[in-house]
């Protein structure tokens, strides 16, 4: 298996709400990232988790929350968000920390 | 930190002619490097990867990129592209796999039948 599986695939939320997105693979990497990529720009990195620890935080606002309940999961808690927060949110994994990341589908997230 | 420059935003080439997609790194220390190729809507997909060894690598689509040290660069290549290539392909770096990936602004190769 060498999937990293989002979900939801789409998600459209109010300003107001409250929503996680989630992040799986099964490949025993180490390493796991949240990265936010806005139209026709590259990835930019939000979140490292290594071991199972946050390792590093791009100066990411507090609306987003990340959290690792596991090895093998990944999820990113969504808050009070604004419509500037709209865009595809990927998850990726590697076996450690800059090697080889392997990249899910992504969840194109909708703020209105 | 490192840094990826992809000086070409856009590569427009016809179908069945060759193609160069430039990508020149910041630094001259150990590193990793990798092109990645996103579809519409799609994550990205590794294409090819160069961590050691062989400075020239290759994906099983026909790519190849060549490792050069001296110039920063691990400029993406293929022979003969197919209108299936038409993607935005990213290339990335990291320091020798002790940091995260770093992207470049990515260049969108568009295959004109």
């Amino acid at each position: 298996d060498t999937e990293v599986t989002q979900t939801p695939k789409h998600l459209v939320m109010g300003m107001t709400n409250k929503k996680s997105l989630k992040c799986e693979q099964h490949m025993g990497h180490r390493a796991m990232y949240w990265y936010k990529q806005k139209a026709k720009k590259p990835p930019e990195l939000m979140f490292v988790y290594s071991y199972e620890k946050l390792s590093i935080n791009e100066s990411v606002p507090s609306r987003f929350s990340p959290e690792c309940p596991n090895s093998s999961l990944l999820n990113l808690h969504l808050h009070a968000l604004q419509p500037e927060d709209s865009a595809l949110y990927l998850c990726a994994s590697s076996q450690e920390t800059g090697d080889e990341a392997f990249f899910g589908q992504g969840t194109r997230l909708t703020v209105v | 930190a490192q840094s990826v420059t992809q000086l070409d935003s856009q590569v427009p080439v016809f179908e069945e002619a060759p193609v160069e997609l430039r990508c020149n790194y910041s630094s001259s220390v150990s590193v990793y490097l990798f092109w990645y190729v996103q579809y519409p809507n799609q994550g990205l997909q590794l294409l090819l990867k160069y961590l050691s060894g062989s400075t020239l690598v290759e994906s099983i689509n026909g790519f190849e990129a060549e490792f050069n040290k001296s110039q920063t660069s691990f400029h993406l290549r293929k022979p003969s592209v197919h209108i299936s290539d038409t993607a935005e392909y990213f290339c990335a770096v990291s320091d020798s796999g002790n940091t995260p990936l770093v992207f470049g602004k990515g260049t969108r190769l568009s295959v004109i039948a």
